[in-house]
């Protein structure tokens, strides 16, 4: 059972655009999310996270908003650059014990 | 230090063969570890966790298992791997109690 779901595989944008990724979760005990970004053959490194005490947290270019009523997350990259291109997971927790990660988003940002 | 040693980088294993793949962690004593799976198009799966050594948990009930035999030192094993073993094998600890840090992985190939 996926407990959480990115519903699109992958995501073309141009550069200097804005890029939304989007996320869905299930368990309404999650108390914590994350995304990462991953790059073929390496581990995924972290990228931002949220609170489910916030609807909102901003790191730069980057900016996760959620929406718990809806159990959904997204993460917006403002503007897109080409390094951003890579696959996109966000992630939730509660309490940290346990990271159960969506399927992952395939970004490629157009120059 | 924050750091995770993984190895091998690539492995090519015939079906029915052992399995064993090694996860050092450096940094804070008692840390919590995971084996993550990445199979081709789907996202990353949670096969195992561990709060401290001997104590593992499965997600997934499976062809693998796995081990913590000391504190900073987390093993994956299979005693006959099957095709559908092959993946992007991910050791991470928890960097935080809402933080995941990933080592580069394992690209398990059962042919």
């Amino acid at each position: 059972d996926q407990q959480v779901k990115q519903n699109s595989p992958s995501l073309s944008v141009q550069e200097g655009r804005i890029s939304i990724l989007n996320c869905d979760y299930t368990n309404s005990m999650f108390d914590y999310f994350l995304w990462y970004k991953k790059y073929p053959a390496e581990g995924p490194t972290f990228l931002i996270s949220i609170s489910s005490i916030k609807d909102k947290n901003e790191d730069g270019r980057f900016t996760v908003f959620l929406n718990k009523s809806a159990k959904h997350l997204s993460l917006h990259i403002v503007p897109s650059q080409p390094g951003d291109s890579a696959v996109y997971f966000c992630a939730a927790t509660n309490t940290g014990n346990q990271f159960y990660f969506g399927t992952g988003t395939s970004l490629t940002v157009i120059p | 230090s924050q750091t995770i040693h993984q190895w091998p980088a690539t492995l090519v294993q015939p079906v029915g063969s052992p399995l064993s793949l090694e996860c050092t962690v450096e940094g804070t004593s008692n840390p919590n570890l995971y084996w993550y799976r990445q199979a081709a198009g789907r996202g990353l799966q949670l096969l195992f966790y561990s709060v401290g050594i001997g104590q593992i948990s499965s997600e997934v009930p499976q062809n693998l298992s796995a081990s913590r035999p000391q504190d900073r030192q987390f093993i994956l094993s299979s005693k006959k791997l099957l095709l559908s073993d092959s993946g992007f094998y991910l050791c991470a600890r928890g960097r935080t109690n809402t933080e995941a840090f990933f080592g580069q992985g394992t690209r398990l190939t059962v042919v």
